[in-house]
């Protein structure tokens, strides 16, 4: 089965300041998606990393403040762009297994201050 | 749109009871529900997958039940363990487009006491 991994595991950062993180996974996937967990909260998708196309944002979610890139269909990236203490949660990559099911990595906890 | 309902109280039972989760959702019924389990700091695993013309899905302790008619998903983990305490979701695929993407339900906290 696939394996999937996810960095950093966690970040303290700065309002106004961007961070990105890297979800790779270790063989080839159609479809890559990006999710956010608020405290306390269940997962909301936020977007999914098409490969060589732009993004598909979720109602909510805009490439300006979440720009995510699909270089090939092994790698992704997500950037928190101009953060604000509301950005605090945690997101987590994750690819389609089969069947519809999906992989995730451990997810990044991010804290804006 | 699509609402997704599960126990937000935590679920609190004796080790070797049977958990019995619920999952309702209010519109659509879908081609098939998921469960995941979650720890604290980890993200989703997949536990179980259930059909909407499956009634029943069983992995060694756990059940999964599905009514199309009630909306309703039940998750079941007998003789349970508290290595099984954990954050349960359940997942069922949005409407629309040419993906399976998924909507998660808020989970259920459950707690084995030993």
């Amino acid at each position: 089965s696939a394996v999937i991994s996810q960095k950093p595991s966690r970040d303290i950062c700065q309002r106004g300041t961007s961070l990105t993180i890297q979800c790779q996974v270790d063989s080839q996937v159609t479809m890559m998606f990006w999710y956010r967990q608020q405290p306390g909260q269940s997962l909301t998708l936020i977007a999914t990393a098409n490969q060589g196309s732009e993004a598909t944002y979720e109602s909510g979610f805009v490439i300006d403040k979440f720009p995510i890139s699909r270089p090939n269909l092994t790698f992704s990236t997500l950037t928190v762009s101009n953060m604000s203490p509301e950005d605090s949660s945690i997101y987590l990559c994750s690819v389609e297994v089969r069947g519809g099911t999906e992989l995730f990595g451990s997810g990044t906890q991010l804290s804006v201050l | 749109s699509q609402k997704i309902e599960q126990n937000s109280e935590a679920l609190n039972i004796q080790e070797g009871k049977t958990a019995t989760l619920t999952c309702n959702y209010t519109n659509y019924s879908p081609a098939y529900l998921q469960w995941y389990r979650q720890d604290p700091g980890r993200g989703p695993v997949f536990l179980l997958l259930i059909r909407e013309n499956e009634k029943e899905k069983r992995k060694e302790r756990l059940k999964v039940t599905f009514d199309t008619t009630l909306k309703q998903s039940l998750f079941h983990i007998t003789a349970s363990q508290p290595a099984d305490s954990a954050t349960y979701l359940c997942a069922l695929a949005k409407s629309g487009g040419a993906t399976n993407k998924l909507i998660f339900g808020t989970g259920t906290l459950l707690a084995v006491q030993p």
